[in-house]
Order: C-alpha cells, then structure tokens, then sequence
C-alpha cells in the first residue's frame, strides 16, 4: 500500500459525460501527478499539481481539467467523454516534485470505462 | 520526440535465472531516470531513481546501473523468482523550463517459471 488512496476504483459512464476522480496523496507530499494508461500505449504523463498550483503539464486534452485543493488532495475532471478515453487513470504523489528526483507513489488507480 | 524504450519487450525465465533488461533514452538534458516494478492488478511500485552517470543501485536481488553519456540503463535481476513476475518501467526525466516530466517506457513483461 503506497498510501496514496484514488476513488472511485471503477467508472461506467456513457460519451458525452462527465466525471470526477478523486486523489488523495501520501501525507506530508505536496506534489500530485496524473497518468492515463491506455489499451495501446505507456504510462502518459497528464499534468502535475504542487502544493495547490499547476507544475507541469503532459499531453494533457483541453475537455480535461485538474485541481489541487488546499487539503492537497487533487481531482481530474474528464468531460465531453469519448470512447477512446476509456482507460486506466493513476495519480501519483511525491514529497516535493519541484523538478526534483522525488520517488513517485502510485495509487491504485481508477478504471473508467467509456460506453 | 522524446522517446524512452525497453528491451526485450518481454521476458521468460526459469526459476534462478538471472536477467537483464535494457532502457535506452536521449542523453541530452538529462535530469533523472526511474525504474519502477508493476505486478498485475497492483499499481507501480518504484525501485531507483537514478540521476548520476555511473550510478548504481541495489535493492536485495534487484540492482541498476546507468550511462548518461550514451543514454542506456540497465535492470539486472539476480536469481529470478516467481515473484519477480512483473512488468518493468523505466522513466526519463528531462531538464524542461516548465515542469519535468517522466516519460516512460513501454516496459519489459518478466514471467518467472517455477
């Protein structure tokens, strides 16, 4: 157990909605980062949170959004859903992650799946 | 474009076997590489974070080594065991002017017979 908590563990929805995953970080890490998982691809890097502000951003699309709050816990809004946003979404959580070597704790991921 | 691969793709071996696998990645604005060990249904567990040419690291039967200069790093696994079965990533951190992101690789899948 990294201590990094995700909810929820599975999402069914149809195309065109929109859904909310929820983070929760190791205590005490200010960093919060986001992954999709794909059928066909690697882990793809979305976008980093650091102590409540945007850090870094992936290959992130314009219908997803990311905040972190000021408990530290982040969430990943996905609207407008398609069929190819189906996949498996991990956030991640690190100490500082200010361009830093932080070791990275992955949660246990959310499997949305699309319909 | 970034691009951070893996060989082999995937790997079977006999319990006791040892192995290595490979990950190569671009040698400039290197910042740091990451090794992290994913079994089925679980989520990524992190092994080395590797930021020195020349480094090398250990944990138990697992060490790393890295080359900036040429941009390869290898995993070397002692005495495989069936728990060892798992998928194998490796990370590339680059130096950016806004944020440093990993790229990971696409992973070497180890299955250990016993």
């Amino acid at each position: 157990d990294s201590g990094v908590t995700q909810t929820p563990k599975h999402l069914i929805t149809a195309t065109g909605q929109r859904v909310t995953l929820r983070c929760s970080p190791r205590s005490g890490d200010l960093s919060v980062y986001w992954y999709q998982q794909s059928l066909d691809q690697g882990l793809q890097f979305l976008i980093q949170y650091y102590n409540g502000e945007e850090r870094a951003k992936g290959n992130i699309l314009e219908r997803f959004s990311a905040q972190q709050f000021p408990d530290l816990h982040s969430e990943l809004n996905l609207s407008s859903l398609e069929l190819g946003d189906s996949a498996l979404y991990f956030c991640a959580s690190s100490l500082f992650g200010l361009g830093s070597t932080d070791t990275q704790y992955f949660g246990p991921g959310t499997r949305l799946t699309v319909l | 474009i970034l691009n951070v691969e893996q060989s082999p793709q995937s790997l079977h071996v006999q319990e006791g076997d040892s192995t290595n696998f490979t990950c190569s990645f671009p040698s400039s604005n290197f910042y740091a590489l990451h090794w992290y060990r994913w079994e089925t249904a679980k989520s990524p567990e992190a092994l080395f974070v590797m930021t020195l040419n020349g480094d090398e690291k250990k944990k138990g039967r697992i060490s790393a080594t890295l080359n900036t200069k040429e941009g390869y790093s290898y995993l070397y696994i002692k005495g495989s065991q069936p728990e060892d079965s798992a998928t194998y990533l490796c990370a590339f951190m680059k130096l950016e002017e806004y944020g440093n992101k990993l790229v990971f690789g696409a992973g070497t899948i180890l299955r250990v017979k016993s």
